[in-house]
């Protein structure tokens, strides 16, 4: 049974650019759910999605935006970076959207460093 | 709306020392209640739960905690910390039968020989 695999595991961008985060969900899990962790803080939820649809969404603006693929996996995509959103992008999938604080399994995460 | 909070962003303890780390919750409807650990450059590792029933939940690596709803508390112990444990400790809150996790900012668990 394989985990959350993460990619890439670093990136550095710049202002204004746009970036790509990807997720592979764990074997049977069709939800899976993005966090984002800023330096010294807990991390925050920005979206979940669910057989493919956004089934939630956190205080995050439009510009944050995701995809879940029939194989489950996801992408974060964020457009015009902003120095703030550089942080550890953490995914999680789960069995199903009524077990996922229940049974999350989280991946290793992305560190997005905005320059 | 939940939210966390985690009393110390920092806690140092001696190797065999008893290890509290404290968590306070607020919350609408009944909790669910979680700590996770996440060791550097790593995700994180749920190490214990509380949804219902028996208010003292026992996790991995020797440690558990008690939900106390008069306290709105879910204190994270282990009798004797160990060079191991040391690691940045999450407490989070789920409101019961959703998924979202509202976690707290954290406290790094410092183990000194």
């Amino acid at each position: 049974e394989t985990g959350v695999t993460q990619s890439p595991t670093h990136l550095i961008k710049t202002r204004g650019q746009q970036v790509t985060l990807r997720c592979s969900s764990q074997s049977g899990h069709n939800t899976v759910s993005w966090y984002q962790q800023a330096l010294g803080q807990g991390p925050q939820f920005i979206f979940q999605y669910y057989r493919e649809e956004e089934n939630g969404r956190g205080n995050f603006p439009p510009r944050f935006s995701g995809l879940q693929f029939p194989n489950y996996s996801s992408e974060l995509n964020v457009n015009a970076l902003e120095l703030d959103d550089s942080a550890l992008y953490l995914c999680a999938s789960s069995l199903n959207k009524r077990t996922g604080g229940y049974g999350y399994t989280f991946g290793s995460g992305t560190r997005l460093t905005v320059v | 709306a939940q939210s966390v909070t985690q009393l110390g962003s920092h806690v140092s303890v001696s190797e065999g020392a008893l290890v509290l780390l404290r968590c306070n919750y607020s919350s609408s409807v009944p909790p669910y209640l979680f700590w996770y650990v996440q060791y550097p450059n790593q995700g994180l590792q749920l190490l214990l739960k509380y949804t219902t029933g028996a208010t003292l939940v026992k996790g991995i690596n020797g440690f558990e905690a008690e939900f106390k709803k008069s306290e709105t508390s879910f204190h994270l112990t282990k009798p004797s910390a160990h060079m191991s444990d040391a690691a940045e400790y999450f407490c989070a809150v789920s409101p019961s039968g959703y998924s979202t996790l509202t976690f707290g900012k954290g406290t790094m668990l410092l183990v000194s020989p």
